[in-house]
């Protein structure tokens, strides 16, 4: 059984349009955390929230904390082929344990 | 500064044969975690240390698998023997301390393929 869900797994898109990735769970997080991740490298931290309904931005990536802290969105507008790879949603419960979910395949076509 | 280093890059074994892999984090980071990651899934978390103690090995198969962070700095993954299903990437990272919130940097992993 999958903690945290991501949808969808995979995605392709055109460059320029934008797109949302979710990351759910019916578990509590006392923080979420997205990763992006390479082929052949490991994954590499892109933002973390902690508040309920904590929104912040990363130039054109939008992540958005749930208020129940039970899941999480990321969008990103208007894609660019820089964006390709996996990205990866990770719940935190106390001390560092951090629970990953099963990514989403972003690829963005020219 | 040099970020996590892992050796090696990719490793091809027969079943049944031993393998160990090798981890060395960024400097001052006191905790340690080995990952293993299956093709298509998220990272799991096999075992954490908090410099030289293992704190967290709940998810590490010890009938065949084992580890060690001697002297609280490198670290080592071994696996014997090693089955057809231990195919995948293992992925170590460090972070500075123990907070729920604190960065974990990854190595770039070591893929294992185990025929």
């Amino acid at each position: 059984t999958q903690l945290l869900e991501q949808s969808p797994q995979f995605l392709s898109i055109q460059e320029g349009e934008n797109l949302t990735v979710y990351c759910n769970s019916s578990s509590v997080f006392s923080s979420l955390q997205w990763y992006r991740q390479e082929p052949g490298e490991g994954p590499v931290l892109l933002v973390t929230v902690v508040t309920g309904g904590e929104v912040k931005k990363l130039k054109r990536l939008t992540f958005q904390f749930g208020d129940a802290r039970k899941d999480s969105s990321l969008h990103i507008t208007a894609a660019q082929p820089g964006d390709t790879g996996l990205y990866l949603c990770a719940g935190g419960r106390g001390a560092q344990k951090l629970v990953f979910g099963q990514g989403t395949r972003l690829t963005i076509n020219p | 500064e040099a970020g996590v280093v892992q050796s090696p890059r990719y490793k091809i074994i027969e079943k049944k044969q031993p393998v160990a892999f090798w981890c060395n984090p960024i400097s001052g980071h006191n905790t340690l975690y080995w990952y293993l990651q299956n093709l298509g899934q998220g990272p799991e978390l096999l075992i954490r240390y908090e410099n030289e103690e293992a704190v967290d090995d709940s998810q590490l198969p010890k009938d065949r698998f084992s580890a060690e962070r001697l002297k609280g700095v490198d670290s080592t993954l071994k696996i014997q023997p090693a089955e057809l299903g231990d195919s995948a990437v293992y992925l170590c990272a460090s972070s500075l301390d123990s907070s729920s919130t604190d960065t974990q940097y990854f190595g770039p992993g070591t893929r294992l393929t185990v025929l």
